[in-house]
């Protein structure tokens, strides 16, 4: 059974600061890893993401890290706003079957 | 362009009814989805569809049934309605299954009572 591990649950930053959102897995066969950012009463849209030949990918202020050998990839929110509250959610893709693998999701709260 | 919609926003049924969720989009995508979505588990796959007349089961299909008859409408029906399908349904679409962006709906808020 394919896992995807996501941490923290909740997350309350400083208006200004680094958020960070970590997502581990267990099987090595995807091929495409995506955060989505959900925000109340709304469906999640595509944020940022990456493939696995690049180690990092930064656009604005969101960057997404990639440690093939750990099995993780980041979400790093630079200077984080207010506007930034919303849930993330890691989803990568298997290269099988194309179907995202969903984490439980973080619910991210930057305080002004 | 009005990208993936869905009705209605919100349902309450009793147990036992049934229902049909609807999903539109307007983007000629040939493959569509529908998730739920509940506390803590992030989304869950109930079913997809590859194009029109290619149905398949996801991750949690049992209470739902679904068809594709053209490419721009996938409804989702609960057949006898439970507690346990107290959710929020999301549908979602993408140019094809391995398409990187899954476009999503604004969501179905369904209470079973």
């Amino acid at each position: 059974q394919q896992q995807v591990k996501q941490s923290p649950q909740s997350l309350i930053v400083q208006k200004g600061g680094i958020s960070i959102i970590n997502c581990a897995y267990e099987n090595t066969a995807f091929d495409y890893f995506p955060w989505y950012q959900q925000f109340p009463g709304k469906g999640p849209a595509l944020l940022i993401a990456i493939r696995p030949d690049v180690s990092e990918k930064k656009e604005g202020r969101f960057t997404i890290s990639f440690n093939k050998s750990a099995k993780q990839f980041s979400l790093h929110i630079m200077d984080s706003q207010p506007g930034d509250s919303a849930t993330y959610f890691c989803a990568p893709r298997p290269n099988s079957n194309y179907q995202l693998i969903w984490g439980a999701g973080t619910k991210l709260i930057i305080k002004p | 362009n009005a990208g993936v919609t869905q009705t209605p926003k919100f349902q309450v049924l009793k147990t036992g009814q049934s229902m049909t969720l609807q999903c539109a989009q307007d983007m000629n995508h040939e493959y569509m989805s529908w998730y739920r979505q509940d506390p803590g588990m992030g989304l869950r796959l109930i079913h997809y569809s590859v194009g029109a007349g290619i149905t398949d089961q996801g991750e949690v299909p049992n209470g739902y049934n679904v068809s594709r008859s053209t490419t721009e409408d996938f409804p989702l029906r609960l057949l006898s309605a439970a507690p346990s399908q107290t959710s929020v349904y999301f549908c979602a679409s993408s140019y094809g299954q391995g398409a990187e962006t899954q476009y999503f709906g604004p969501g179905t808020r369904l209470l079973v009572l």
